[in-house]
């Protein structure tokens, strides 16, 4: 059973434009959210992260937006860039220990020139 | 830079020959992670290290061990590799005031 969703395996996004990608939990513990980008080759880089404490959190082009009610969070990244296209792996923990982290399966983003 | 650093890149062995996966970090972090990740999944934990203390996740096949000599190493041993075992291997760091893991560049493995 999956425990956090990326429904989207892939999104594709004209550069300048919004990229919207989106991830869904079904464990209530879980109250520490992040967004992780990966490039062909090499390991996941931390992007963003969230606390449940609260419901938004910025950096740059970067924005990350939590629904606790709907168990939801999606990453926003504006303007896109041909350099964002990469697999986005949304995880999950309750607490900050890494073990407890749960990994979707990630979306593939290709941002066009 | 500090950072985590896995070799090699890329690894190929043979049905049942043994291999050794290596991660090495400059952090000082106390925690070591290692997570199998297979095409289009979502990276799994196999096992994990607080300082010396290990800790092995219930579904990690016992043909998997690791060691941690020391802070800075940490290795994966896959004694009788099959070919369900290709995947990308993870190594993670995190440190105790931290809260996100640090990956390394992942090694990956195939298996002839």
């Amino acid at each position: 059973d999956q425990q956090v969703k990326q429904n989207s395996p892939s999104l594709s996004v004209q550069e300048g434009r919004i990229s919207i990608l989106n991830c869904d939990y079904t464990n209530s513990m879980f109250d520490y959210f992040l967004w992780y980008k990966k490039y062909p080759a090499e390991g996941p880089t931390f992007l963003i992260s969230i606390s449940s404490i609260k419901d938004k959190n910025e950096d740059g082009r970067f924005t990350v937006f939590l629904n606790k009610s709907a168990k939801h969070l999606s990453l926003h990244i504006v303007p896109s860039q041909p350099g964002d296209s990469a697999v986005y792996f949304c995880a999950a923990s309750a607490g900050n220990y890494g073990q407890n982290f749960v990994f979707g399966p990630g979306t593939r983003l290709s941002v066009l020139p | 830079d500090a950072m985590v650093i896995q070799n090699p890149r890329y690894q190929v062995t043979q049905f049942g020959k043994p291999v050794t996966l290596s991660c090495s970090q400059t952090l000082n972090h106390n925690v070591m992670y290692w997570y199998q990740q297979k095409s289009s999944q979502a990276p799994k934990l196999l096992f994990h290290y607080y300082d010396k203390d290990f800790n092995n996740e219930a579904d990690t096949p016992d043909n998997f061990q690791s060691r941690r000599p020391n802070t800075s190493f940490c290795f994966l041993d896959i004694r009788s590799p099959g070919l369900g075992d290709a995947a990308m291997y993870l190594c993670a760091t995190q440190g105790d005031s931290n809260e996100k893991l640090f990956f390394g560049s992942g090694t990956q493995l195939s298996v002839l």
